[in-house]
């Protein structure tokens, strides 16, 4: 099990480019989340997915902001435009869904974005 | 508004000793509870969780503890160890609640320091 895999570790990038963060979760894990860490508010969720369907996007600060999950191994989160208050480490993660209803999520090492 | 709160940035303790974090909640609906651990460029990683049926859930070295009336909670780790130095965040969540499906409210979590 190689567990949630995140990429790019790093991302700078000036303000106004497009940003697109990639992650691969846990292979037969049901649902995947998007989280943001700054140290003003701590870890956010921003939107999570169960089954490749989007089920609660209200954590997702503006219409900058979209994710996609085009497959049950594969979502993207992206920033159009960026700006640099969206500078934060960006954490994907899944869980298994089913009879292990809570268990516990499995986090990937997050993407530091950096927007000058 | 945080619903979950760790009044304590941080915490240092000595070697051997017990290590003792707090986390509040204001909502009465959240019935799971669970700590993560945090190493540095790295995700949170699940350590020990609760469910609002007990008051105590034990792991090894780490013990929670659950007061539903005060609505707080502690994660208790006897004896300390420096491999335990690490951000500590407490989450909750809300056991079949439409379509949270357990997704997670965090703390701003807090950094233990254990000096040899």
């Amino acid at each position: 099990d190689a567990g949630v895999i995140q990429s790019p570790r790093h991302e700078v990038t000036e303000m106004g480019q497009e940003v697109t963060l990639r992650c691969k979760p846990i292979s037969g894990h049901d649902y995947l989340f998007w989280y943001r860490q700054t140290m003003m508010r701590g870890l956010e969720l921003l939107i999570y997915f169960n089954n490749n369907v989007p089920i609660d996007d209200s954590g997702m600060p503006e219409d900058r902001f979209s994710a996609k999950m085009p497959n049950a191994s594969f979502s993207t989160l992206k920033i159009q435009p960026s700006e640099p208050r969206d500078s934060a480490v960006y954490f994907c993660a899944s869980r298994a869904g089913g009879s292990s209803y809570n268990s516990p999520l499995h986090f990937g090492n997050g993407t530091r974005l950096t927007v000058t | 508004d945080q619903q979950v709160k760790q009044n304590s940035p941080s915490l240092s303790v000595q070697e051997g000793r017990i290590s003792i974090l707090n986390c509040d909640y204001t909502n009465s609906m959240f019935d799971y509870f669970l700590w993560y651990k945090k190493y540095p460029a790295e995700g949170p990683t699940f350590l020990i969780s609760i469910s609002s049926i007990k008051d105590k859930n034990e792991d090894g070295r780490f013990t929670v503890f659950l007061n539903k009336s005060a609505k707080h909670l502690s994660l208790h780790i006897v004896p300390s160890q420096p491999g335990d130095s690490a951000v500590y965040f407490c989450a909750a969540s809300r056991w079949g609640y439409g379509g949270s499906q357990g997704n997670l409210i965090f703390g701003k979590g807090t950094k233990l320091s254990v000096k040899p």
